[in-house]
């Protein structure tokens, strides 16, 4: 099994430019995550989906849209990227509770926003 | 906002020493806390969790202890190893609707040889 996936690794963007973040996971998990991490800030939940055809905002949502695309993948959308946007993205997976809530997380993708 | 990443507070531990990481979560609702440890360029991995109803769990080499009353989790590490070095972030699970877990400030640990 690979885990989970994610595309690209790294990616440089001109503020304004839009791309997409790719995550599959592998697991046959109902719950998938998108994450952001910053220096000088731990990681912060920024769209979930807790189960195919559902997604909800987390907590710092705006600039982004997410789409559970199947119980594999979950896509993560910046439509016009900004340099506060400049982060690493991690994409999460899990089982459903409450047999376990363990997240297993993607290697990241490195995002800079000029 | 959490104060992690470059303003990490930076736990230094002797090789073979036992090491502790604390966390103090602000949810008295939550119901479930994981921990994890990051290294270098890599995401979270998951070392440990437990439930609320319980307030000891141990894994291979490592301890989580949690005391509700005062809202605090630690991390004990047996025997630490220079593979031990790492970012080590607690989580809380705040809706236990929707799988949503919280991530709080994160812990370096840094070993002397």
């Amino acid at each position: 099994n690979a885990g989970v996936t994610q595309t690209p690794k790294f990616q440089v963007l001109k503020t304004g430019q839009s791309m997409t973040l790719q995550c599959a996971q592998d697991m046959n998990h109902n719950s998938m995550y998108w994450y952001r991490q910053d220096p000088g800030m731990g990681l912060r939940l920024i769209y979930y989906s807790a189960s195919e055809g559902t997604t909800d905002k987390g907590e710092v949502p705006n600039g982004y849209n997410v789409s559970r695309l199947n119980k594999r993948e979950f896509s993560l959308r910046l439509e016009s990227a900004a340099p506060s946007q400049t982060s690493v993205y991690f994409c999460a997976s899990s089982e459903r509770w409450p047999r376990t809530d363990t997240q297993y997380f993607g290697p990241g993708t490195r995002l800079t926003v000029l | 906002g959490e104060s992690v990443g470059l303003h990490l507070p930076t736990l230094s531990v002797q090789e073979g020493d036992n090491s502790i990481i604390n966390c103090a979560y602000s949810n008295s609702a939550s119901d479930y806390f994981i921990w994890y440890k990051q290294e270098s360029g890599k995401g979270p991995q998951f070392i440990i969790d437990i439930r609320s109803n319980m307030d000891k769990r141990q894994g291979q080499r490592v301890t989580v202890l949690l005391n509700k009353t005062v809202k605090h989790l630690s991390l004990q590490i047996a025997a630490t190893q220079p593979g031990d070095s790492a970012v080590y972030f607690c989580a809380e699970k705040t809706d236990s609707s929707a799988s949503k877990i919280i991530f709080g400030s994160g812990t370096r640990l840094s070993i002397r040889p």
